[in-house]
């Protein structure tokens, strides 16, 4: 268990809908990080936030947003959802922002767009 | 786009036997990380190694790093089946960490 929790376990929605996905990371941890996980696509970084500030973005589509609130959870919101955003999402976090240090992974959440 | 390129794309071994992972990478780096992931699972931290470091071991993984050619090596002695999954490297710069494409290695009894 790496201490970082996300919820929903799984999702199934359809196209042009709307979904949050939660994430509260690690004690202690101020770094969240938002994961793509596809076949296709491999792993692919989106979002960085720390300590509520975004830090650093990836291959994050317009139609997605994050942010992460006062108590560090963070939210990843996709919206207009597509076929092609079928994917596992994961949530990480670590202590600081830099890429010096480990990063805590959750156990996913699997969106099924259909 | 992926920075990491790993090396097999698949490995089978037989439980007891080592397993050798290598990673390439394009650009310049502050460290390098292994990753673990089981099946549908999150990624699990294995070994960072920084730039400056050639070569790191923890229990019975053993990582090597080589800057001047942009690679790094991951081996895993005496395997056990429990070591089956999928190996990430993740090459860290600035503020985010990028992966490769994985190596999955499958433990056989």
């Amino acid at each position: 268990d790496s201490g970082v929790t996300q919820t929903p376990k799984h999702l199934i929605t359809a196209t042009g809908q709307r979904v949050t996905l939660r994430c509260s990371p690690r004690s202690g941890d101020l770094s969240v990080y938002w994961y793509q996980q596809s076949l296709d696509q491999g792993l692919q970084f989106l979002i960085q936030y720390y300590n509520g500030e975004e830090r650093a973005k990836g291959n994050i589509l317009e139609r997605f947003s994050a942010q992460q609130f006062p108590d560090l959870h963070s939210e990843l919101n996709l919206s207009s959802l597509e076929l092609g955003d079928s994917a596992l999402y994961f949530c990480a976090s670590s202590v600081s922002g830099g890429a010096s240090y480990e990063q805590y992974f959750g156990p996913g959440t699997r969106l099924t767009v259909t | 786009s992926q920075q990491g390129e790993e090396d097999p794309q698949a490995l089978s071994i037989q439980e007891g036997e080592n397993a050798t992972m290598n990673c390439s990478y394009k650009t310049s780096i502050n460290n390098l990380q292994w990753y673990r992931q089981n099946s549908g699972r999150g990624l699990v931290h294995l070994i960072l190694i920084r730039s400056n470091e050639r070569e790191k071991h923890s229990g019975r993984l053993r990582v090597t790093l080589d800057t001047s050619k942009k690679s790094s090596s991951l081996l895993i002695t005496a395997s056990r089946a429990a070591d089956t999954a999928s190996y990430f490297c993740a090459t860290g710069g600035g503020n985010k960490l990028t992966f490769g494409t994985g190596t999955q290695l499958k433990v056989e009894l």
